[in-house]
């Protein structure tokens, strides 16, 4: 079955630096990476999400990068701010067993300093 | 709009009873998903409904867990007899229908309920 792999678990990062999290899958039939965030104590939110028809997608100051050939897709955050400060989540769709169903990585808790 | 409503939102039980938690999804969402998260696990899938028809369970963890959904604005997931080792947060999410199928398409995530067994 869809392995996701997550790195770093955790990343401390200054206010206006970029964060950069990394995900490996190992399913080459995946074709959707949604990223979730997830603020202390609150829900998973999507925040991005690529399909495999393209290579990266941008909404302000996130973007997603996805390699198919070397199955690994990451998260930028550029300029970031403490309110960016939560456990991120990467996701690859797995499809064992005639059904398919997400499979998310262990996630990476990001902390902006001021 | 009222999001995914999950309860109870804290449930604190002894080893052996039984617990019921119950979802509402989102008006007009015909997927429904059931997820448990540890620190150990991460966030895990336990089973999904697609039009209240089960697609996949092969995340319950085993006999003791169960969930149904009798129709489009319902669902529960039962664990009897509960362990310890049930103790956890589980979410509810739901997505809407789409042109990528169930999985594809943003899930809306409860805001959880959280289990502690004694």
């Amino acid at each position: 079955g869809e392995n996701v792999e997550q790195h770093p678990s955790t990343l401390s990062v200054q206010e206006g630096d970029s964060a950069v999290i990394k995900c490996t899958y190992s399913d080459s039939a995946s074709n959707y990476f949604p990223w979730y965030k997830q603020e202390l104590g609150k829900r998973p939110q999507l925040i991005i999400d690529i399909r495999s028809n393209v290579g990266e997608k941008k909404d302000q100051r996130i973007a997603v990068t996805l390699n198919k050939t070397a199955k690994h897709f990451s998260l930028h955050i550029t300029e970031t701010q403490p309110e960016d400060s939560a456990v991120y989540f990467c996701a690859a769709i797995s499809a064992q067993g005639g059904s398919e169903k997400l499979v998310f990585g262990k996630g990476t808790k990001l902390t902006v300093n001021p | 709009d009222a999001g995914v409503i999950q309860s109870p939102r804290h449930e604190v039980t002894e080893m052996g009873q039984e617990v019921t938690l119950r979802c509402k999804p989102i008006s007009g969402h015909n997927s429904l998903f059931w997820y448990r998260q540890t620190m150990m696990r991460g966030l895990e899938l336990l089973i999904y409904f697609n039009n209240n028809v089960p697609i996949d369970d092969s995340g319950m963890p085993e006999d003791r867990f169960s969930a149904k959904m009798p129709n489009a604005s319902f669902s529960t997931l039962k664990i009897q007899p509960s362990e310890p080792r049930d103790s956890a947060v589980y979410f509810c999410a739901s997505s809407p229908p789409g042109e990528g199928g169930p999985i594809r398409d943003t899930q809306y995530f409860g805001p959880g309920t959280r289990l502690t067994v004694l």
